[in-house]
């Protein structure tokens, strides 16, 4: 298996500038996730999806990020107008149904906007 | 709330045990698991504990007390390539079983 594929790995942009994030789960997985990472506040959790229904949107940081998932192989973390304190990894990880099935991780995004 | 606290770095050698702790105070539980996130990638699953004891996979053991809130890993035999960022997670909050909640990470370094 292919694994969680996302694109880009690197992203330099301007502040104000959009952003999309993709992201390919492992075919098969009910649920996708989309988290960020910084070293002040970890990894946390932004969204995420089962069966292309977004969940649980409570960590998204603001209006300026949103998230879709047209279909079981794609998704999309999209910042408009992105800022300097956005610059962080932004992992995608998928899961099947059932508390005792771990989050598998893709390679991550790292976003930088100066 | 949700809060979930480990150390923030550790150090130990080559060949050492070394024991990671995690405390917790979520709304839910449905499991808790450990993982392994090495510079620059992505975390890796290293294992899960949904009852109380220990579970042991290799040179790495994780243990459970759910009445404590409170779990360690513990890395036997240590290699270099250890030395990695330990993250804890919980699972579950409110019903909302496949949502994991994750603590900030612990830094192990091995030295020679």
């Amino acid at each position: 298996d292919a694994g969680v594929i996302q694109s880009p790995r690197h992203e330099v942009t301007e502040m104000g500038q959009e952003v999309t994030l993709r992201c390919k789960p492992i075919s098969g997985h009910d649920y996708l996730f989309w988290y960020r990472q910084t070293m002040m506040r970890g990894l946390e959790l932004l969204i995420y999806f089962n069966n292309n229904v977004p969940i649980d949107d409570s960590g998204m940081p603001e209006d300026r990020f949103s998230a879709k998932m047209p279909n079981a192989s794609f998704s999309t973390l999209k910042i408009q107008p992105s800022e300097p304190r956005d610059s962080a990894v932004y992992f995608c990880a998928s899961s099947v149904a059932g508390s005792a099935y771990e989050q598998y991780f893709g390679p991550g995004t790292r976003l930088t906007v100066t | 709330g949700q809060n979930i606290d480990q150390p923030t770095e550790m150090t130990a050698t080559e060949g050492a045990i070394v024991q990671i702790n995690c405390t917790y105070q979520t709304s839910g539980f449905n499991g808790l698991f450990w993982y392994q996130q090495h510079a620059g990638e992505a975390p890796t699953f290293l294992s899960y504990n949904v009852l109380d004891g220990l579970e042991e996979k290799g040179r790495f053991s994780s243990f459970l007390s759910r009445s404590k809130g409170y779990s360690y890993l513990l890395l036997k035999e240590l290699q270099m390539k250890d030395s990695a960022s330990y993250l804890c997670a919980v699972k579950g909050d409110g019903g909302a079983t496949n949502k994991l909640i994750f603590g900030t990470g612990t830094l192990l370094a091995v030295q020679p």
